[in-house]
């Protein structure tokens, strides 16, 4: 089976700060890992996806996260936070040749000037 | 326009009335799924279909019935609905082997 674990139900960042939002996965076999970001009254966008290429990986709008698999983590980072990147962020997992997504509950992540 | 349109978006309804969400994708995909959002519980698996015809329940399916008989509709049936099914629900659409998949904008159901 497959899990997700999201530290913090939210994090509080300054305009211009540095963004980091964890996620930590459970898989029995190579994962494939997601970031979806949720703005409000809106479905899921993807922000990224790691399927076994690259380690660090580069999304939308300045986002990055960084497959580490020692560490069983695929944290999401950006340099310096803007007010239109609060939103509810989700990671997810699944597997090659396997479809459905295992979500994690979510990190609302809250931008203050 | 590649995209996953779901109605209603809103629907306010009194409990044991039937009622069906419906889901249409235009990217012919073949995996279609349903999820449940709840606060603090992220995103929840209702049902999930690879292919027509084929469905199978994902992690909460209890009170919900989907069918698929065309590739690109994907309905999720309540047919009693009950207070603890209000909920936000979300329907997804991707390729198989784990592509990305695309998500609808919602639907917001409160039943009474």
């Amino acid at each position: 089976a497959q899990s997700v674990t999201q530290l913090g139900s939210h994090v509080s960042v300054s305009e211009g700060a540095l963004v980091l939002l964890r996620c930590n996965y459970s898989s029995s076999v190579p994962p494939y890992l997601f970031w979806y970001v949720q703005y409000p009254n809106q479905g899921l966008q993807l922000l990224l996806k790691y399927t076994s290429a690259a380690t660090l990986v580069k999304g939308i709008n300045g986002f990055e996260a960084e497959f580490k698999k020692s560490e069983t983590s695929f944290h999401l980072t950006k340099p310096s936070a803007h007010m239109s990147d609060a939103a509810e962020y989700f990671c997810a997992v699944t597997r090659a040749g396997y479809s459905t997504l295992t979500f994690g509950k979510g990190t609302m992540l809250l931008v203050s000037p | 326009e590649a995209q996953v349109t779901q109605n209603p978006r809103y629907l306010i309804t009194v409990t044991g009335k039937k009622l069906t969400v419906t889901c249409s994708q235009n990217m012919n995909h073949e995996y279609m799924s349903w999820y449940r959002q709840d606060p603090g519980l992220g995103l929840r698996q209702i049902y999930y279909s690879m292919n027509v015809e084929v469905t199978d329940k994902g992690d909460v399916p209890e009170g919900y019935k989907v069918s698929r008989k065309e590739k690109r509709n994907f309905p999720l049936i309540l047919e009693s609905p009950s207070p603890n099914q209000t909920s936000l629900y979300f329907c997804a659409s991707g390729g198989l082997a784990g592509e990305e998949q695309f998500f609808g904008p919602g639907t917001r159901l409160t039943v009474l």
